[in-house]
């Protein structure tokens, strides 16, 4: 089976601009979770789907959002993009109805935020 | 603030000891699990340990919970150069997300 695939890998972008992520994950998998990493921060939920719906939130503000299409597939959108934003952007898939046993990782995307 | 806390932050070893790291997490999980990053790329699943479970053993990996205590430790025996990464505990105390601490940063010189 094919991994989780992240798209783009790097992306630069200005501030005010908004972006987005793209999430593939293993084929038969309907969970997928967003992720944040940074030095700072660490890695922080941002929101977590299945079947379509958002089933949870991280503590993000409401210029984060994402979406999960009927194939699984997810985006996340970062809009009026700020400094610290710069980070890596992490996507999950997962095999349990849960969504939080044993999360198969991205490459993830790399935003820097000029 | 994190769930979990690793310690210690960072860990230099020679190929062939043994590294161990510790988690403690603050509220009543489920489950345990242990992750591992190479230099800035996704995460690897390693090992999941339930809370009614006191250890398990996955290849090298030795993983202990102790509830009590609200802690874990992962130990990796006869290290080697590949396993230079990051480490990370993740718990699902806060409901239906992971949460993960701060990680181990862990350096095998060969």
């Amino acid at each position: 089976k094919a991994g989780v695939t992240q798209t783009p890998r790097y992306l630069i972008k200005t501030r005010g601009q908004q972006v987005t992520l793209s999430c593939s994950p293993i084929s038969g998998h309907r969970s997928v979770s967003w992720y944040q990493q940074t030095p700072g921060q660490g890695l922080q939920f941002l929101f977590e789907y299945f079947s379509e719906t958002q089933r949870n939130k991280g503590n993000f503000p409401g210029r984060f959002s994402g979406r999960q299409f009927s194939n699984s597939r997810s985006e996340m959108n970062v809009s009026t993009l700020e400094l610290g934003d710069s980070a890596l952007y992490l996507c999950a898939s997962s095999p349990d109805r849960s969504g939080i046993e044993k999360l198969f990782f991205g490459s993830g995307t790399q935003l820097s935020v000029l | 603030s994190q769930q979990g806390e690793e310690d210690p932050q960072a860990l230099s070893i020679q190929e062939g000891e043994n590294a161990t790291m510790n988690c403690s997490y603050k509220t009543s999980i489920n489950n345990l699990q242990w992750y591992r990053q190479n230099s800035g790329r996704g995460l690897v699943h390693l090992i999941l340990i339930r809370s009614n479970e006191r250890e398990k053993h996955s290849g090298r990996l030795r993983v202990t919970l102790d509830t009590s205590k609200k802690s874990s430790s992962l130990l990796i025996t006869a290290s080697r150069a590949a396993d230079t990464a990051s480490y990370f505990c993740a718990t699902d105390a806060a409901g239906n997300k992971l949460t993960f601490g701060g990680g181990t940063r862990v350096l095998v010189k060969p």
